[in-house]
């Protein structure tokens, strides 16, 4: 069966620090991949999303998303980080069954 | 555009007891899935409607049931609830089948606590 796995539960950073969270898959075929945020107290939001085409993926927020396939990788990046994105970041893969199999969870601080 | 809506927000019930949730999801949306999501077990999918059928459904008991209306509104029922059925409970919805190339739309969630 497929699963997930965000290599870090949490992460600390400092304002304007880049951020890069990691994000592997357990088998290969096609695959919809998604990232998705859940700020505190509030509902999960969908950041980016991959399909097909090309595999660096633009989100919301000055996010981004890269696929790499022969890695069964889907890291989130973002180059200068905001107090703004202290949140918890999901990532989850639709598996041939079209299920949404869910990463663990990476709860990010970023410290003003 | 209205989001997803979820009601009741939170619910506390007693063990044995039964619940039901329920989930208006955007319009226009026909698929509804279902979400438990835990501390220790994280994110689990529960089961998928589009246009009533049950498409697919998560490894849970089947003390887990839902069902989807006509007009797409979905409820869950759970039966003869345990401490660890305990969870936020999370609605998305989709316009695709599956949400197949779009992905899900997510509500605030229903916080059951089991006492």
């Amino acid at each position: 069966a497929q699963s997930v796995s965000q290599h870090n539960h949490h992460v600390i950073l400092s304002e304007a620090a880049s951020l890069e969270l990691g994000c592997n898959y357990s088998y290969g075929g096609t695959v919809n991949l998604f990232w998705y945020v859940q700020y505190p107290g509030q509902h999960l939001q969908l950041l980016l999303k991959y399909f097909s085409g090309d595999p660096l993926v633009k989100g919301i927020k000055g996010f981004e998303a890269e696929f790499i396939k022969s890695k069964f990788s889907f890291n989130l990046r973002k180059p200068s980080v905001q107090w703004s994105d202290t949140a918890e970041y999901f990532c989850a893969v639709m598996d041939s069954n079209y299920q949404l199999i869910w990463g663990a969870g990476t709860k990010l601080i970023i410290k003003p | 555009k209205a989001g997803v809506t979820q009601t009741p927000r939170y619910l506390i019930k007693t063990r044995g007891q039964q619940v039901t949730l329920s989930c208006s999801p955007i319009s226009g949306h026909r698929s509804v899935s279902w979400y438990q999501q835990t501390p220790g077990q994280g994110l689990q999918f529960l089961f998928e409607y589009f246009s009533e059928t049950q498409r697919n459904k998560g490894n849970f008991p089947g003390r887990f049931s839902g069902r989807q209306f006509s007009n797409s509104r979905s409820e869950m029922n759970v039966s003869t609830l345990e401490l660890g059925d305990s969870a936020l409970y999370l609605c998305a919805s989709s316009p695709r089948d599956r949400g197949v190339n779009y992905g899900y739309t997510f509500g605030s969630g229903t916080r059951l606590t089991v006492v």
